[in-house]
């Protein structure tokens, strides 16, 4: 089985542009989730989707948004991008929320100059 | 409030040591479940093992073990006769079945095997 794919693994971008990041999920699973990793923060939960409904968000602002399709890929959105936003975007899916395990992509690293 | 402690932010070793990562968590809820994640250099987060609240029994697969007591809150992972491969960043998460349902990790342990 494919594992979880991420697009652009790469992506520079200037303050105050928009990005858009993507996640395939592995193959039947129906639960993706989003984090953000960087050296002083550690790995935060951005937000989880299961069954294109969002089940949980963490404490992001606004700009951060994401959706689910019907076929379990999923994208996030960050708006209005600051400096701070430079990190490791990772995303996770599962067979389903909270007992399974999560299965993470390699991420996308994103810098914003 | 759920919290993970990993309070060994880096931990080196010689090839063939034993080395011992801890883990300690906060929750009120019964019902959650345990995880440990590896990050090797190239970032992507591989998972190891998952463990629910009510299974107290430890593991072992190969060379690794993990050690569950829910006395103390911790749960413990063991590499027995390390390798340089073994080298890596090692995270420890809780998830509740309650409330949040937030996947929690700890600030993670940096492991190096030296040869």
């Amino acid at each position: 089985k494919a594992g979880v794919t991420q697009t652009p693994r790469y992506l520079i971008k200037t303050r105050g542009q928009q990005v858009t990041l993507s996640c395939s999920p592995i193959s039947g699973h129906r639960s993706v989730s989003w984090y953000q990793q960087t050296p002083g923060q550690g790995l935060q939960f951005l937000f989880e989707y299961f069954s294109e409904t969002q089940r949980n968000k963490g404490n992001f602002p606004g700009r951060f948004s994401g959706r689910q399709f019907s076929n379990s890929r999923s994208e996030m959105n960050v708006s209005t991008l600051e400096l701070g936003d430079s990190a490791l975007y990772l995303c996770a899916s599962s067979l389903g929320p909270v007992e399974y395990e999560q299965y993470f992509g390699p991420g996308t690293r994103l810098t914003v100059t | 409030a759920q919290k993970v402690t990993q309070a060994q932010t880096e931990i080196s070793v010689v090839e063939k040591e034993d080395v011992t990562l801890d883990c300690v968590y906060e929750t009120r809820d019964t019902t959650y479940y345990l995880f440990w994640y590896k990050q090797p250099p190239s970032g992507e987060l591989v998972f190891l093992i998952r463990r629910n609240s009510f299974d107290e029994q430890n593991e072992i697969s190969g060379r690794y073990s993990w050690n569950f007591q829910k006395s103390t809150s911790s749960f413990n992972f063991t590499i027995t006769a390390s390798q340089v491969v073994d080298s890596a960043v090692y995270f420890c998460a809780l998830r509740s079945i309650q409330g949040a349902q937030k996947l929690v990790f700890g600030q993670g342990t940096r492991l190096t095997i030296n040869p």
